[in-house]
């Protein structure tokens, strides 16, 4: 069964102060690995789309990278807005059709 | 000009009562979603339609009926509602020839009393 596990549950960020988000995963075919934000009250919205091991993508003070086993997202000298919950998710096809399976997400807070 | 829109945005009811919510996405995107977010920030997969056809219905109670009149809208039906169905359900969409993954609504909280 595809397992998503995302570390840390919340991280607290001096604005400036650079880290990383960690999700694990198990999947039998990765079809492809998400990242999303949600702010409160709001619906997920997307950040990046990585399909292969070695992959990089870049948005703004964003980064994800994918090995085999797990994706970061790295925050490059983050600010109070960049405070969300993101969210990893994997897909695998299956049956036709796709379907996401969402980890529990890390709550971010960056303070002034 | 919004996406995937969803109505209500707050639902409150009692026990035992049936409710609708609406969902509807001008992306031209051919699948819809249903996910379930619980008091744990956790979202599931409830249902997925393509083209009007029900493709994905992951173990969710009978009370739960999802509808497509057309690809564009997918409206969730509770019967008898619990509980535990409080929740915030969000609608999403996807176009299956350009995988870049779904586009949500902004949810619907479900509050029953």
């Amino acid at each position: 069964e595809d397992q998503v596990t995302q570390s840390p549950e919340a991280l607290r960020l001096q604005e400036g102060e650079s880290s990383s988000l960690n999700c694990s995963y198990t999947v039998s075919g990765l079809r492809g690995l998400f990242w999303y934000r949600q702010d409160p009250g709001k619906g997920p919205e997307f950040l990046f789309t990585l399909y292969s091991a070695g992959e990089e993508k870049e948005k703004e003070r964003l980064k994800a990278t994918l090995t085999k086993k797990e994706s970061f997202l790295h925050i490059t000298a983050p600010k109070p807005e960049d405070s969300a919950t993101y969210l990893c998710a994997l897909a695998h096809t299956g049956g036709g059709s796709e379907k996401l399976v969402f980890g529990k997400g890390t709550k971010l807070t960056v303070n002034p | 000009d919004t996406a995937v829109s969803q109505t209500p945005k707050y639902l409150v009811t009692q026990m035992g009562n049936d409710k609708s919510i609406k969902c509807e996405q001008n992306l031209g995107h051919d699948t819809m979603y249903w996910y379930k977010q619980d008091s744990k920030k956790f979202l599931k997969i409830m249902f997925s339609y393509n083209n009007k056809e029900l493709i994905i219905n992951e173990t969710v109670p009978n009370r739960f009926s999802p509808k497509s009149p057309d690809k564009a809208h997918l409206n969730l039906h509770i019967n008898s509602l619990e509980l535990g169905d409080s929740a915030v359900y969000f609608c999403a969409s996807s176009q299956d020839d350009r995988w870049e993954g779904y586009t949500f609504g902004s949810g619907t909280r479900l509050t029953v009393v």
